[in-house]
């Protein structure tokens, strides 16, 4: 079972802005460990989306955007495009599973 | 450019095992700890266990649900990773990826992903 827990999906028009939200616990996230975010297109390997909580990758548009707080942490896309629509995952680190690197449940995204 | 590329799976019975590669270019390879994952048919990513670099004294460490079934190796003359996996049951099937991983921050996360290889186990 994934150790953080994203919503299920999320949706939105062409433009909008949406959010994902992750929530950890105190042995993950609560711990201040960083969160990245991962974007996967269908048939595709995950690509590094966010690093280091709000960090962008070099060619990741500044659309993408990440931020943490407390046991939490969230992705927003804004201005969204037909080619968003995925599943995006969060991950970080877990000091009660030994050594553990740990991801999220997944939220897909959905362009209505 | 960083690039990695996972080979070896395939049609695997149940109770055999398995060798994956993961040939990696771009990038100083001894440098890095490699991880490894798998995606089940309609899952999230789930990490299956890290080496770490020479430096480091190639540390393994082994997702719980994996251990005991499960080895890592590396070979840094040809920038290659290994992921061993025995007893293999239906539940392994899925793609198999690999990453570098920064093993200098406490949260690492992971920035090259090839395409992954698909094992199936099926009798």
């Amino acid at each position: 079972q994934p150790v953080l827990t994203q919503p299920p999906s999320v949706s939105g028009a062409p433009g909008q802005r949406v959010t994902i939200s992750c929530t950890g616990t105190s042995s993950n996230i609560g711990s201040g460990y960083d969160v990245h975010w991962y974007q996967q297109l269908p048939g595709t390997a995950p690509k590094l989306l966010i690093y280091g909580n709000k960090n962008r990758p070099s060619g990741v548009p500044d659309r993408f955007s990440g931020s943490k707080s407390g046991a939490s942490a969230s992705l927003a896309i804004a201005g969204l495009q037909s080619d968003d629509e995925a599943y995006y995952y969060c991950q970080s680190y877990d000091d009660s599973l030994s050594g553990s690197r740990v991801f999220g449940s997944g939220t897909k995204v959905t362009i209505l | 450019e960083v690039h990695v590329v996972e080979s070896g799976g395939g049609v695997i019975e149940p109770g055999q095992s398995l060798r994956l590669s993961c040939s990696a270019s771009g990038f100083n390879f001894g440098d890095y700890a490699m991880s490894w994952f798998r995606q089940a048919p309609g899952k999230g990513p789930e990490w299956v266990g890290v080496i770490r670099s020479k430096g480091y004294g190639e540390t393994r460490k082994y997702a719980e649900s994996m251990k005991g079934r499960v080895s890592l190796s590396r070979d840094d003359f040809t920038n290659t990773a290994y992921l061993e996996l025995s007893r293999l049951t239906i539940g392994d099937t899925g793609v198999y990826y690999c990453s570098r991983e920064n093993e200098m921050v406490a949260s690492p996360w992971f920035d090259s992903w090839g395409r992954g290889t698909q094992v199936t186990v099926s009798s």
